[in-house]
């Protein structure tokens, strides 16, 4: 099955930084590739997803570049607002017969400091 | 509604007891998932359902886990014989079908907590 890592672990930054989240898949049949931020004890909302199709979406501050040669895609946050601050999840769709099966990663928790 | 509502939201059970949690997808929506995380985790899959089917439950853990969406909406995850590993939050999510069946909406969860 599907296996995605995600780094770092913990990420901490001063407002009005960049951060960045790296994520690697193993299933190249993958064709989805979701983001999702997750406040503590809330929901987690889609924030930015990805096709194979593209190598880079951006929505304002967010972007995502895909790499599908390598298997990996990343998540980039620029001008950081404290507001920001979350933990962020990236994951997987392999798609076929069981759209929405999504693999997630372990999670990084971005910290914005003011 | 206007998003995916679960209930409960909080869960307390003793150990070896029955317990049920209740989606309620966004109106519309044909494909209704369940994921479960643990603290500290990412969510993972258990069950898909496309309309009143399960289109796969190979995430489910065992046969004490099980889930039905009898009229293609709301469903239930029931959970028999709770154990202390079964404690977590139990998200479901709901997607449109079609061309954006990928694109999940997920409610806020279910903490469930065996003691």
């Amino acid at each position: 099955g599907e296996n995605v890592e995600q780094h770092p672990s913990t990420l901490s930054v001063q407002e009005g930084d960049s951060a960045v989240i790296k994520c690697t898949y193993s299933d190249s049949a993958s064709n989805y590739f979701p983001w999702y931020k997750q406040e503590l004890g809330k929901r987690p909302q889609l924030i930015i997803d990805i096709r194979s199709n593209v190598g880079e979406k951006k929505d304002q501050r967010i972007a995502v570049t895909l790499n599908k040669t390598a298997k990996h895609f990343s998540l980039h946050i620029t001008e950081t607002q404290p507001e920001d601050s979350a933990v962020y999840f990236c994951a997987a769709d392999p798609g076929g017969t069981s759209y929405g099966k999504l693999t997630f990663g372990q999670g990084t928790i971005l910290t914005v400091h003011p | 509604g206007a998003g995916v509502s679960q209930t409960p939201s909080n869960k307390v059970t003793e150990k070896g007891k029955y317990v049920e949690l209740r989606c309620d997808p966004i109106s519309g929506h044909t494909a209704l998932y369940w994921y479960r995380q643990s603290l500290g985790q990412g969510p993972e899959f258990l069950i898909y359902f496309q309309g009143t089917g399960a289109a796969d439950d190979s995430g489910l853990p065992n046969d004490r886990f099980f889930a039905v969406r009898p009229e293609g909406s709301v469903s239930t995850l029931k959970i028999q014989r709770t154990e202390r590993g079964d404690s977590a939050v139990y998200l479901c999510a709901s997607s449109p079908g079609g061309r954006g069946a990928n694109v999940l909406t997920f409610g806020a969860g279910s903490r469930l907590t065996v003691l």
